[in-house]
């Protein structure tokens, strides 16, 4: 079975862009989590996306944003794009939507905003 | 609110070494207790989970045990590789949601 993938890999943009970056979870998984990864703050909760709605959110601007689709595949926007947001973008998926389930991560987007 | 509180790195070893992360945690409810490995310019892999007390989860001669009594969740192994070498996270999550909690990460340098 294939793993949760993510594209693109590797991006650069300038401040004030905007980018969107797309994530395609394991097949048959309905829950799509996006981290956000620093040295600075180490791994960050930025939401959960369950059968096309959001389940939870995390503690960043409402510059940050995402959806679901039906199959699943999950994009996460970010407008108006800050020095401060150049990090490795985490995404990860589960069967469900339950503390219990594993998330299996994809190796993630790498930003760098200039 | 929940949190995990790891063990500061960087952790240099020579191969065959002892290895010893400590991980402690602070939730409400009943969390389950998850680390995860992350290779140079890779995401992160599950490497073994706990979902109750004192239950063990293993893996690749990793092992760490679920302590309630303590709030911990150490991750242990008795002889290292320079294969191992990685950045380690502890993590948990409640059963309220799916929202993860990590640690900082440990980074794991071993050495022949």
């Amino acid at each position: 079975k294939a793993g949760v993938t993510q594209t693109p890999r590797y991006l650069i943009k300038t401040r004030g862009q905007q980018v969107t970056l797309s994530c395609s979870p394991i097949s048959g998984h309905r829950s799509v989590s996006w981290y956000q990864q620093t040295p600075g703050q180490g791994l960050q909760f930025l939401f959960e996306y369950f059968s096309e709605t959001q389940r939870n959110k995390g503690n960043f601007p409402g510059r940050f944003s995402g959806r679901q689709f039906s199959n699943s595949r999950s994009e996460m926007n970010v407008s108006t794009l800050e020095l401060g947001d150049s990090a490795l973008y985490l995404c990860a998926s589960s069967l469900y939507s339950g503390g219990q389930e594993t998330q299996y991560f994809g190796p993630g987007t790498r930003l760098l905003v200039l | 609110g929940d949190s995990v509180t790891q063990m500061e790195g960087p952790v240099t070893l020579s191969e065959e070494a002892c290895l010893t992360i400590n991980c402690t945690y602070t939730a409400t409810g009943y969390p389950s207790l998850f680390w995860y490995v992350q290779y140079p310019g890779e995401g992160l892999q599950l490497l073994l989970k706990a979902t109750k007390a004192d239950d063990k989860g293993s893996n690749k001669g990793f092992e760490a045990t679920y302590r309630k009594e303590t709030t911990s969740f150490h991750l242990e192994k008795g002889s290292v590789q320079v294969s191992d070498s990685a950045v380690y996270f502890c993590a948990l999550s409640v059963n309220t949601g799916n929202q993860f909690y990590f640690g900082t990460g440990t980074s794991l340098t071993v050495i022949p």
